[in-house]
Parts: C-alpha cells; structure tokens; sequence
C-alpha cells in the first residue's frame, strides 16, 4: 500500500531565509510525487510534480523539490522564504504500478515571519 | 473564468436532511475527483471518475452518492446528513486518472447541526 507523510506539523522560518518542507513516502512500484499548497479558505494549488528523469524538480513561485530514491523523501525547498509563503503544504504520491489514487500527506504548516 | 466551480460555498444545514454540491470544470478534462477536508486538515479521496466511470470508490457511507452526468460535471449528494460530515469537500479534476496534475475547486464548506 501506498504511503505519504509529512514529520513536521509546522515549519517556521524568517523570511530571506531558506526554507525546507519535508516529504517520505512508501510504494511498492515507482513513484510519482506531488505538492500542492493550500492557502486559508482556499482549494489546493499545484506547485511541482516528480515523474520522471532529473532528481530536482522546479515549480512555481520559486519552489523545487528533491527526489531521493535511497530515502524516499520528495522535501520541498525554496532559497528564500517570502512572508507570502505562509501556508499549508500538501505531499502526495500515486504509486505508478497500481491503481488511480492519489494519497496527500497530512499538510505541513509553514509560517514565514517578517 | 473559473476552470473548477463548486456550489454552494456554504451549506449549514440540519441532521437528517439530504443535500446536493455540484461541481463543473471547464478544463476538457476527463477524470474528476470528490475529497473530504476534516477540521484537521487531512484531506482523504472519496470518488473518482474518468468519463463517466466510477474509478475510484473509497470507504465511503453509501449516504454519499456521486453522479456524472457527463465528464465536465461530478455532483455529490448526501443522504440522512450526520454532524460528522461536518467538512469541507473539494471536487477536483484532472487531464487523466492517475499521474496528471489535479486541479481544485474552492471547497464547499458543510456544516451540520
């Protein structure tokens, strides 16, 4: 069965600093991983994908992400936060050899101080 | 020009009663979705479908019954409403089942009382 989670319930960070969000997940086959950010009141967002080809992924609003397949941990980072990062940030998988389900992590709460 | 709506935003409503939220993309796609938001944040699928099929059926009271009538729309009705469904349910959709980016409409933000 496949797996995500997110350690840390909230992350924070200053803004100008570097900002690290992580992600490990469980499949049985080949990964494919998402993150997606949430901000209050407000449906899910997409910011990067992993599928395939070049371990660091780069997404919107200057987000990337590292796949690592020895630890499968798929950790969102940005080199310098912006107050305007605060948010939730959801983790998911979808395990390439079975199935359509998408399995989100339970959402990681960044604040990003002025 | 919104590519996926919901209605209502808000629904407040009493236990017992049936109630219905629709959902509508404008993206082309074929694969919707229905998700649960708790007050917890943890968001967890519900249904899916790709073309007009059920893909994706999870554990799930059969009060909660999805319907589409074609695969630009993905309503969800809910039958003999429990304080426990109480979320907020967002309706995404998404190119093709499985790998493809998914998009989310605003939620609809249910409260039973």
């Amino acid at each position: 069965a496949q797996s995500v989670a997110q350690p840390e319930d909230q992350v924070n960070v200053a803004e100008g600093n570097p900002l690290t969000v992580k992600c490990t997940y469980s499949v049985s086959g080949n990964p494919y991983l998402f993150w997606y950010v949430q901000y209050p009141n407000r449906g899910l967002q997409f910011l990067l994908k992993y599928i395939t080809g070049d371990n660091l992924v780069k997404g919107s609003y200057g987000f990337e992400a590292e796949f690592n397949k020895s630890q499968t941990s798929f950790h969102l980072k940005k080199p310098s936060a912006l107050v305007s990062d605060s948010a939730l940030y959801f983790c998911a998988v979808r395990d390439v050899s079975g199935g359509f389900k998408t399995i989100f992590g339970a959402g990681t709460r960044l604040f990003v101080k002025a | 020009d919104t590519a996926v709506s919901q209605t209502p935003k808000y629904l407040v409503t009493q236990m017992g009663n049936d109630k219905s939220i629709k959902c509508e993309q404008n993206l082309g796609h074929d694969t919707m979705y229905w998700y649960k938001q708790d007050s917890k944040k943890f968001l967890k699928i519900m249904f899916s479908y790709n073309n007009k099929e059920l893909i994706i059926n999870e554990t799930v009271p059969n009060r909660f019954s999805p319907k589409s009538p074609d695969k630009a729309h993905l309503n969800l009705h809910i039958n003999s409403l429990e304080l426990g469904d109480s979320a907020v349910y967002f309706c995404a959709s998404s190119q093709a089942a499985g790998a493809d980016t998914q998009y989310f409409g605003p939620g609809t933000r249910l409260t039973v009382l």
